[in-house]
């Protein structure tokens, strides 16, 4: 089945920082993937749309600056948070589907990257 | 408007009963539905989808959801739980451009 990897994992790291997040779909291409925000014991928060070969598509109240999003091939997005702050430390989540397959295709969620910023 | 309302943030049954975690939806055209399930710390998994058909879905570890139109619900059903289902649990509709997610349920198993 359709496989989305995430990595790290884990990071932690000096205020300051900047974080690169990285999404791949395993066995299918992504013209589109999504990265979420998740607050503890909350619901997951969509930050931005991901397009391959395009600028991201942003919800409102996220700071493109500071949430740079590069998609550039049909299995790789990537995240990077800019000079990080604590503020910033959260469980960050990418999903993707597969819609070689149809449009009807279900999302598929990465494991997710837990950040913390010291 | 589109919207997805899960009634219960926290839900506790005793391993071996039954359940049903509730989800209500508020789109304007035929929705896709899902479920999904999230352990602590991890991503999230897909339990079952509903888009069209069948309105009984059957996912994997023996869950099942009822797509009723005229309650515009989505519940999902288990006749027996067991302790690694303790999760979060998630009601999500496809929205127009993205998915719409429910605020969660958050199931505790009794031992």
């Amino acid at each position: 089945g359709a496989v989305v990897s995430q990595h790290p994992s884990w990071v932690i790291c000096k205020s300051g920082t900047s974080v690169k997040i990285e999404c791949r779909s395993l066995d299918f291409q992504a013209t589109t993937m999504f990265w979420y925000r998740q607050f503890p014991k909350q619901s997951l928060m969509l930050m931005a749309t991901s397009n391959e070969g395009s600028k991201a598509t942003y919800e409102q109240g996220v700071e493109k600056d500071k949430f740079l999003i590069n998609h550039a091939s049909l299995t790789l997005s990537t995240l990077t948070v800019t000079s990080a702050h604590p503020e910033d430390s959260s469980f960050y989540i990418c999903s993707a589907s597969n819609r070689g397959q149809g449009a009807d295709q279900p999302q598929h969620f990465g494991d997710g990257t837990r950040l913390s910023i010291l | 408007a589109q919207s997805v309302t899960q009634p219960d943030i926290h839900i506790t049954v005793s391993e071996g009963a039954s359940l049903e975690l509730r989800c209500n939806y508020s789109y304007g055209a035929t929705p896709y539905l899902f479920w999904y399930v999230q352990s602590p710390g991890q991503g999230l998994q897909l339990l079952l989808k509903y888009f069209s058909g069948d309105t009984l879905v059957q996912g994997i570890k023996g869950f099942e959801a009822e797509f009723k139109r005229s309650q515009s619900s989505f519940n999902l059903r288990k006749p027996s739980v067991h302790w690694s289902d303790a999760a979060e649990y998630f009601c999500v509709l496809q929205g127009a451009q993205k998915l719409v997610f429910g605020q969660g349920t958050r199931l505790t198993i009794n031992p």
